[in-house]
């Protein structure tokens, strides 16, 4: 069973950083490209990243382009998003999601989610 | 980037009716492959959005027999049949042709 676990999601002052890990099981993670998915409170879904399978390749929305860096350790299962630079518009939950690119998508399995504040 | 505009904003439906979400691109998210890269989800009331059609009209692992998936190239649809007290929640159709991927802004469906 696939399951993704995300951590890291704190309150934070603007301007300052922090670092979401997602821990993945159930697949063999090295395999599938990874994607994070942000939800602000009470609105719609935005995708933020997505990285290949060796992490060779990324990819970003421009609003978070030069501020957040989405990575991955392949030998302990984990993706990464350090996200520098914080603004009050990046307070959302964030999502760790996978899938089988060009069939089910980036998005056909997701963690449970971590919230990231940012407010002074 | 391509908008994805969903309607109606919000649904309510009588237990064992059927209720269609529509969904519309910007921009054909038929690829020259012949696949259309259109997606529905839903987000249950407090739960992570769960993949529900890929593909414009192929059923995910799981997924109950009375959801479809349908359309063209631009205008795509999300039929529920014989709607259950399960079904609520807020669907999204997303597209997964090009980068940005981007949402639908999502439509709430309730039950009456």
């Amino acid at each position: 069973e696939v399951q993704l676990v995300e951590s890291g999601g704190v309150l934070v002052q603007p301007g300052r950083s922090m670092k979401l890990s997602c821990a993945a099981s159930g697949f063999t993670f090295s395999s599938f490209p990874m994607a994070w998915v942000r939800q602000a409170p009470t609105k719609g879904l935005e995708w933020v990243a997505t990285i290949s399978t060796s992490g060779g390749s990324t990819y970003y929305r421009d609003s978070v382009k030069g501020r957040f860096t989405i990575s991955r350790d392949n030998a302990k299962s984990t993706l990464y998003l350090q996200m520098d630079s914080l603004r009050s518009e990046d307070t959302a939950t964030y999502y760790c999601t996978t899938g089988y690119p060009g069939i089910t998508g980036w998005f056909a399995y997701w963690g449970q989610g971590t919230l990231v504040t940012v407010s002074s | 980037d391509i908008v994805m505009t969903q309607a109606p904003l919000s649904v309510s439906v009588t237990p064992g009716e059927s209720a269609s979400i529509s969904c519309r691109s910007s921009k054909s998210l038929l690829h020259s492959n012949g696949i259309t890269y259109v997606y529905w989800y839903l987000q249950k009331p407090g739960k992570s959005p769960q993949l529900l059609i890929y593909r414009m009209s192929n059923l995910a692992s799981g997924v109950p027999d009375r959801f479809s998936g349908s359309g063209s190239e631009t205008d795509f649809t999300l039929k529920i049949s014989r709607v259950e007290a399960e079904d609520v929640g807020i669907y999204y159709c997303g597209q997964l042709l090009e980068n940005p991927l981007t949402f639908g802004s999502g439509t709430k469906l309730e039950i009456k």
